[in-house]
């Protein structure tokens, strides 16, 4: 079965540098989330989208960005990176705002692993 | 606001002993419950979940029982393998709706000696 794909898998960057994250859900999945998951830490929500349209806004730094395309991938843009951006980012997909809990599972991709230098 | 709680690790067992991480939460309505799982290197998995109270979710022989009563959702699993070796998080999403974040537990690191 088709995955949550992630691009790239790892990323190397220099501080004060921009990075793009690319995510591109499982087929019929409208509902993208961003995670961020810190070195030994739990994962945190940064952001969401639903139909191309943001839903729901977590711990996301104003230096990041994000937005969902009409073929619902979606990417996380982050400017002026910063040592402690060093993370593990999650993107998951679910298919939302239908009935039935089966309909809303959120489905994560492999993770795009950051490291600023 | 909505947390989750779950037992400090690290837990170190050996082949074949039972297994219980404790996972409590904090959250107002009827959230839904799930086991995350992360082995070394790789993305998160879904374990298994429960979506209402006293259902039971079962997966690979985990299980978890939804208790609203104690506001817990402990994993426990009868006799753990080498392959069990993984970090597990305790999560839960908001009830009601469909497209709501997942707020996840501290993360509680197995490991399981031969």
């Amino acid at each position: 079965a088709a995955g949550v794909i992630q691009s790239p898998r790892h990323l190397i960057k220099e501080k004060r540098e921009t990075a793009t994250l690319k995510c591109y859900p499982i087929p019929r999945h409208d509902t993208v989330y961003w995670y961020q998951q810190g070195p030994g830490q739990d994962p945190q929500f940064l952001i969401s989208f639903y139909e191309k349209m943001q839903s729901d806004k977590g711990s996301i730094p104003d230096r990041f960005s994000a937005q969902q395309f009409s073929d619902y991938h979606s990417e996380l843009n982050m400017s002026s990176l910063e040592l402690g951006d060093s993370a593990l980012y999650f993107c998951a997909s679910s298919r939302g705002l239908a009935g039935g809990s089966s309909y809303n599972e959120q489905f994560f991709g492999p993770g795009t692993r950051l490291t600023v230098l | 606001g909505n947390s989750v709680t779950q037992m400090e690790g690290p837990v170190t067992l050996s082949e074949e002993a039972f297994l219980t991480i404790n996972c409590t939460y904090t959250a107002t309505g009827y959230p839904s419950l799930f086991w995350y799982v992360q082995y070394p290197g790789e993305g998160l998995q879904l374990l298994l979940k429960a979506t209402k109270a006293d259902d039971k979710g079962s997966n690979k022989g985990f299980e978890a029982t939804y208790r609203k009563e104690t506001t817990s959702f402990h994993l426990e699993k009868g006799s753990v393998q080498v392959s069990d070796s993984a970090v597990y998080f305790c999560a839960l999403k908001r009830g009601g709706g469909s497209n709501y974040k997942l707020t996840f537990g501290k993360g509680t690191l197995l490991t399981v000696n031969p």
